[in-house]
């Protein structure tokens, strides 16, 4: 079946280092790819997107891209920043004959002053 | 901004208590998801509604139930609850199957004793 695995954390990084957290999938169509971030406390609210092969998604510094040939869709940032500490799933829905979006396990991230 | 409303960001019930979760969307989305979020399992769906009166079945249905009486509205509802319904609960919404990405709610984090 459909399904997201992504990097096991917690992830530990010091403030303006880089960051990247990976995500691959398995799917039977062409999936739309999601990121989404959840703060300590809160709900989880959608970083950015992806909708098809090659489109790159960004949003507050962090970006993805959609890469079809090796299933991925790495998250990155290159200066991170206290306030990015938080939890990051990624995500996927198929396009066609889509019931519902299928998370990965949520990968932990504290950034450290 | 769109918006979905969880009733409550804390409840606490004693084991055998009927209890209802509530949750509310502005957006006229008709798909609307219940999800509980456990430490070290992720996000685990317990049902979802594609329409007004209409319910479907996630991955853990067992020992709740829904209600969507009216479009903005879907209700999860624990018919005796137990202490291992303690978690955090997630509603969400979405306007087109997941192809642009769910709405959650700021969640509820459920404790039984």
């Amino acid at each position: 079946g459909d399904s997201v695995t992504q990097m096991e954390g917690p992830v530990t990084l010091s403030e303006e280092a880089f960051l990247t957290i990976n995500c691959t999938y398995t799917a039977t169509g062409y999936p739309s790819l999601f990121w989404y971030v959840q703060y300590p406390g809160e709900g989880l609210q959608l970083l950015l997107k992806a909708t098809k092969a090659d489109d790159k998604g960004s949003n507050k510094g962090f970006e993805a891209t959609y890469r079809k040939e090796t299933t991925s869709f790495h998250l990155e940032k290159g200066s991170v920043q206290v306030s990015d500490s938080a939890v990051y799933f990624c995500a996927l829905s198929l396009i066609q004959g889509a019931q519902k979006l299928v998370f990965g396990q949520g990968t932990r991230l504290t950034i450290n002053p | 901004d769109v918006k979905v409303t969880q009733s409550s960001r804390y409840l606490v019930k004693r084991t055998g208590e009927k209890v209802f979760l509530e949750c509310v969307q502005d957006m006229d989305h008709e798909n609307m998801f219940w999800y509980r979020q456990d430490p070290g399992l992720g996000l685990r769906l317990i049902y979802f509604s594609y329409d007004v009166k209409m319910k479907e079945k996630g991955d853990i249905p067992e020992g709740y139930s829904v209600s969507r009486e009216k479009k903005e509205r879907f209700s999860l509802i624990l018919e005796s609850a137990s202490t291992n319904q303690t978690s955090m609960y997630l509603c969400a919404s979405d306007r087109d199957r997941g192809h642009y990405g769910y709405t959650f709610g700021s969640g509820t984090r459920l404790t039984v004793v």
